[in-house]
Protein backbone atom coordinates (compact mmCIF):
# COMPACT_ATOMS: atom_id res chain seq x y z
CA UNK A 1 0.00 0.00 0.00
CA UNK A 2 1.86 3.64 -1.18
CA UNK A 3 1.31 5.88 1.39
CA UNK A 4 2.81 9.76 1.52
CA UNK A 5 3.72 11.64 4.11
CA UNK A 6 4.94 15.35 4.22
CA UNK A 7 7.13 17.09 6.56
CA UNK A 8 8.90 20.10 6.90
CA UNK A 9 8.54 23.59 9.21
CA UNK A 10 4.85 24.77 9.44
CA UNK A 11 6.01 28.79 10.22
CA UNK A 12 8.27 30.42 7.62
CA UNK A 13 9.40 34.12 7.46
CA UNK A 14 8.16 36.18 4.73
CA UNK A 15 11.02 36.31 2.01
CA UNK A 16 12.70 32.93 3.12
CA UNK A 17 12.37 29.60 1.39
CA UNK A 18 9.78 27.10 2.39
CA UNK A 19 11.12 23.29 2.03
CA UNK A 20 8.83 20.57 2.46
CA UNK A 21 9.66 16.61 2.07
CA UNK A 22 7.37 13.51 1.10
CA UNK A 23 8.83 10.63 1.89
CA UNK A 24 6.58 8.00 0.21
CA UNK A 25 6.36 4.23 1.55
CA UNK A 26 5.29 1.02 -0.04
CA UNK A 27 6.94 2.03 -3.36
CA UNK A 28 9.86 2.88 -4.91
CA UNK A 29 10.06 6.16 -6.40
CA UNK A 30 12.83 5.91 -8.78
CA UNK A 31 10.27 3.13 -10.41
CA UNK A 32 7.87 5.61 -11.74
CA UNK A 33 5.02 7.56 -11.93
CA UNK A 34 5.20 11.30 -11.80
CA UNK A 35 4.91 13.19 -8.36
CA UNK A 36 3.40 16.33 -7.53
CA UNK A 37 2.95 19.07 -4.66
CA UNK A 38 -0.20 21.09 -4.52
CA UNK A 39 -1.55 23.54 -2.16
CA UNK A 40 -4.85 25.11 -0.77
CA UNK A 41 -4.61 28.37 1.09
CA UNK A 42 -7.31 28.46 3.99
CA UNK A 43 -10.69 28.30 3.06
CA UNK A 44 -9.74 28.19 -1.10
CA UNK A 45 -9.30 26.05 -3.94
CA UNK A 46 -6.43 23.52 -4.75
CA UNK A 47 -3.33 24.82 -6.72
CA UNK A 48 -1.06 22.60 -8.73
CA UNK A 49 2.61 23.83 -7.62
CA UNK A 50 4.85 21.51 -9.75
CA UNK A 51 5.57 17.50 -10.89
CA UNK A 52 8.26 15.78 -10.91
CA UNK A 53 8.82 12.26 -12.81
CA UNK A 54 11.24 9.44 -11.19
CA UNK A 55 13.55 10.34 -14.08
CA UNK A 56 14.15 14.01 -12.37
CA UNK A 57 12.35 15.79 -15.19
CA UNK A 58 10.00 18.97 -14.00
CA UNK A 59 7.39 20.36 -14.75
CA UNK A 60 6.17 24.00 -13.01
CA UNK A 61 2.81 25.91 -12.81
CA UNK A 62 4.05 29.35 -14.61
CA UNK A 63 2.74 31.21 -12.18
CA UNK A 64 5.14 29.77 -9.77
CA UNK A 65 7.32 28.63 -11.84
CA UNK A 66 10.51 31.34 -11.13
CA UNK A 67 10.30 30.34 -7.17
CA UNK A 68 9.76 26.91 -7.48
CA UNK A 69 12.29 23.63 -7.28
CA UNK A 70 10.87 20.15 -7.19
CA UNK A 71 13.64 17.73 -6.73
CA UNK A 72 13.96 13.75 -5.98
CA UNK A 73 15.95 12.25 -3.49
CA UNK A 74 16.18 8.55 -4.14
CA UNK A 75 18.20 7.14 -1.37
CA UNK A 76 15.77 8.01 1.04
CA UNK A 77 12.53 7.24 -1.66
CA UNK A 78 11.72 11.31 -1.51
CA UNK A 79 10.70 14.04 -3.20
CA UNK A 80 10.97 17.98 -1.73
CA UNK A 81 9.63 21.49 -2.51
CA UNK A 82 11.67 24.49 -2.58
CA UNK A 83 9.67 27.56 -2.73
CA UNK A 84 11.41 30.58 -2.43
CA UNK A 85 10.86 34.54 -1.64
CA UNK A 86 7.44 33.12 0.51
CA UNK A 87 4.74 35.91 1.15
CA UNK A 88 1.45 35.90 3.32
CA UNK A 89 0.18 34.61 0.22
CA UNK A 90 1.98 31.34 0.45
CA UNK A 91 0.02 30.45 3.59
CA UNK A 92 -1.55 27.27 2.65
CA UNK A 93 -2.13 23.14 2.92
CA UNK A 94 0.35 21.68 1.24
CA UNK A 95 -0.08 18.07 -0.12
CA UNK A 96 2.14 15.43 -2.07
CA UNK A 97 0.78 13.55 -4.52
CA UNK A 98 0.78 10.36 -7.33
CA UNK A 99 -0.19 11.20 -10.72
CA UNK A 100 -2.35 8.19 -11.40
CA UNK A 101 -1.42 6.81 -14.72
CA UNK A 102 1.03 9.43 -16.15
CA UNK A 103 1.48 13.49 -16.31
CA UNK A 104 -2.00 13.93 -18.15
CA UNK A 105 -3.90 12.10 -14.79
CA UNK A 106 -5.30 13.27 -11.86
CA UNK A 107 -3.53 12.75 -8.24
CA UNK A 108 -5.35 8.75 -6.82
CA UNK A 109 -2.63 9.04 -3.73
CA UNK A 110 -2.62 11.99 -1.43
CA UNK A 111 -0.26 12.97 1.72
CA UNK A 112 -2.23 13.93 4.51
CA UNK A 113 -0.98 17.61 4.16
CA UNK A 114 0.81 19.70 6.27
CA UNK A 115 0.04 23.30 7.00
CA UNK A 116 2.98 26.39 6.38
CA UNK A 117 2.25 29.92 7.52
CA UNK A 118 4.00 32.57 5.89
CA UNK A 119 4.35 35.51 9.10
CA UNK A 120 7.35 37.21 10.85
CA UNK B 1 -3.67 30.13 -16.62
CA UNK B 2 -7.13 30.43 -15.18
CA UNK B 3 -8.55 28.33 -12.65
CA UNK B 4 -11.53 26.33 -14.62
CA UNK B 5 -15.33 27.35 -12.98
CA UNK B 6 -17.41 25.61 -10.88
CA UNK B 7 -20.38 26.79 -8.91
CA UNK B 8 -19.87 27.71 -5.46
CA UNK B 9 -22.45 25.89 -4.16
CA UNK B 10 -24.76 22.82 -4.77
CA UNK B 11 -27.10 20.60 -3.15
CA UNK B 12 -29.67 17.92 -2.86
CA UNK B 13 -31.93 16.29 -0.41
CA UNK B 14 -31.28 12.23 -0.03
CA UNK B 15 -31.94 10.31 -2.35
CA UNK B 16 -31.75 13.01 -5.49
CA UNK B 17 -29.30 13.11 -7.69
CA UNK B 18 -27.17 16.64 -8.00
CA UNK B 19 -24.49 17.47 -11.02
CA UNK B 20 -21.80 20.11 -10.92
CA UNK B 21 -20.50 21.57 -13.64
CA UNK B 22 -16.83 22.59 -14.03
CA UNK B 23 -16.11 25.04 -17.08
CA UNK B 24 -12.94 25.36 -18.89
CA UNK B 25 -11.68 26.08 -22.45
CA UNK B 26 -10.60 24.20 -25.91
CA UNK B 27 -6.83 24.63 -24.26
CA UNK B 28 -7.98 22.66 -20.83
CA UNK B 29 -11.18 20.75 -19.97
CA UNK B 30 -12.00 21.47 -24.13
CA UNK B 31 -9.35 20.12 -25.74
CA UNK B 32 -8.20 16.75 -23.80
CA UNK B 33 -10.10 13.53 -21.92
CA UNK B 34 -8.09 14.09 -18.95
CA UNK B 35 -10.74 15.88 -16.62
CA UNK B 36 -10.70 14.30 -12.76
CA UNK B 37 -13.18 15.10 -9.64
CA UNK B 38 -12.07 15.05 -6.41
CA UNK B 39 -13.93 14.44 -2.73
CA UNK B 40 -12.47 16.70 0.06
CA UNK B 41 -14.30 16.03 3.28
CA UNK B 42 -13.49 19.03 5.89
CA UNK B 43 -9.57 18.39 7.41
CA UNK B 44 -8.91 15.35 5.17
CA UNK B 45 -7.19 15.41 1.93
CA UNK B 46 -8.94 15.34 -1.48
CA UNK B 47 -10.28 11.39 -2.95
CA UNK B 48 -10.03 10.36 -6.45
CA UNK B 49 -13.40 10.21 -7.47
CA UNK B 50 -13.08 10.00 -11.62
CA UNK B 51 -10.32 10.54 -13.62
CA UNK B 52 -10.33 10.72 -17.68
CA UNK B 53 -13.98 11.97 -18.03
CA UNK B 54 -16.03 8.96 -16.76
CA UNK B 55 -13.83 6.37 -15.27
CA UNK B 56 -13.82 5.69 -11.61
CA UNK B 57 -11.35 4.30 -9.70
CA UNK B 58 -11.59 1.16 -7.05
CA UNK B 59 -14.13 1.58 -4.49
CA UNK B 60 -15.84 4.72 -5.97
CA UNK B 61 -19.40 3.89 -5.99
CA UNK B 62 -21.17 3.75 -9.02
CA UNK B 63 -23.43 7.08 -7.77
CA UNK B 64 -20.49 8.76 -9.24
CA UNK B 65 -20.41 9.06 -12.56
CA UNK B 66 -18.56 12.30 -14.92
CA UNK B 67 -19.26 13.30 -18.47
CA UNK B 68 -18.00 16.34 -20.62
CA UNK B 69 -19.57 18.45 -23.31
CA UNK B 70 -17.24 20.96 -25.47
CA UNK B 71 -15.71 22.98 -22.37
CA UNK B 72 -17.67 22.03 -19.57
CA UNK B 73 -17.19 18.61 -18.33
CA UNK B 74 -20.14 17.20 -14.89
CA UNK B 75 -19.90 15.03 -12.06
CA UNK B 76 -23.33 13.76 -11.38
CA UNK B 77 -23.29 12.43 -7.98
CA UNK B 78 -27.38 9.83 -7.80
CA UNK B 79 -29.10 8.50 -4.72
CA UNK B 80 -27.65 11.33 -3.17
CA UNK B 81 -26.60 9.94 0.82
CA UNK B 82 -25.40 12.04 4.25
CA UNK B 83 -21.36 11.10 3.62
CA UNK B 84 -21.45 12.92 0.14
CA UNK B 85 -21.86 16.27 1.65
CA UNK B 86 -17.98 17.43 0.96
CA UNK B 87 -16.27 19.93 -0.99
CA UNK B 88 -15.68 18.52 -4.40
CA UNK B 89 -13.04 19.72 -7.30
CA UNK B 90 -12.50 18.76 -10.69
CA UNK B 91 -9.05 19.25 -12.44
CA UNK B 92 -7.54 19.13 -16.30
CA UNK B 93 -4.60 19.03 -17.62
CA UNK B 94 -3.96 22.20 -19.94
CA UNK B 95 -1.49 21.38 -22.30
CA UNK B 96 2.20 22.32 -22.67
CA UNK B 97 2.78 20.63 -19.24
CA UNK B 98 0.31 22.46 -17.09
CA UNK B 99 -2.12 21.33 -14.77
CA UNK B 100 -5.40 23.08 -13.64
CA UNK B 101 -7.97 22.95 -10.66
CA UNK B 102 -11.64 23.97 -10.26
CA UNK B 103 -12.36 26.73 -7.84
CA UNK B 104 -14.55 24.23 -5.69
CA UNK B 105 -17.88 23.53 -5.08
CA UNK B 106 -19.73 22.56 -1.55
CA UNK B 107 -22.03 20.63 -1.77
CA UNK B 108 -25.20 20.19 0.79
CA UNK B 109 -26.89 17.02 1.38
CA UNK B 110 -30.13 19.07 2.62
Amino acid sequence: QVQLQESGPGLVKPSETLSLTCTVSGYSISSGFYWGWIRQPPGKGLEWIGTIYHSGSTYYNPSLKSRVTISLDTSKNQFSLKLSSVTAADTAMYYCARHSRGFYEGFDIWGQGTMVTVSS
Amino acid sequence: QSALTQPPSASGSPGQSVTISCTGTSSDVGGYDYVSWYQQHPGKAPKLMIYEVTKRPSGVPDRFSGSKSGNTASLTVSGLQAEDEADYYCSSYAGSNNFVFGGGTKLTVL
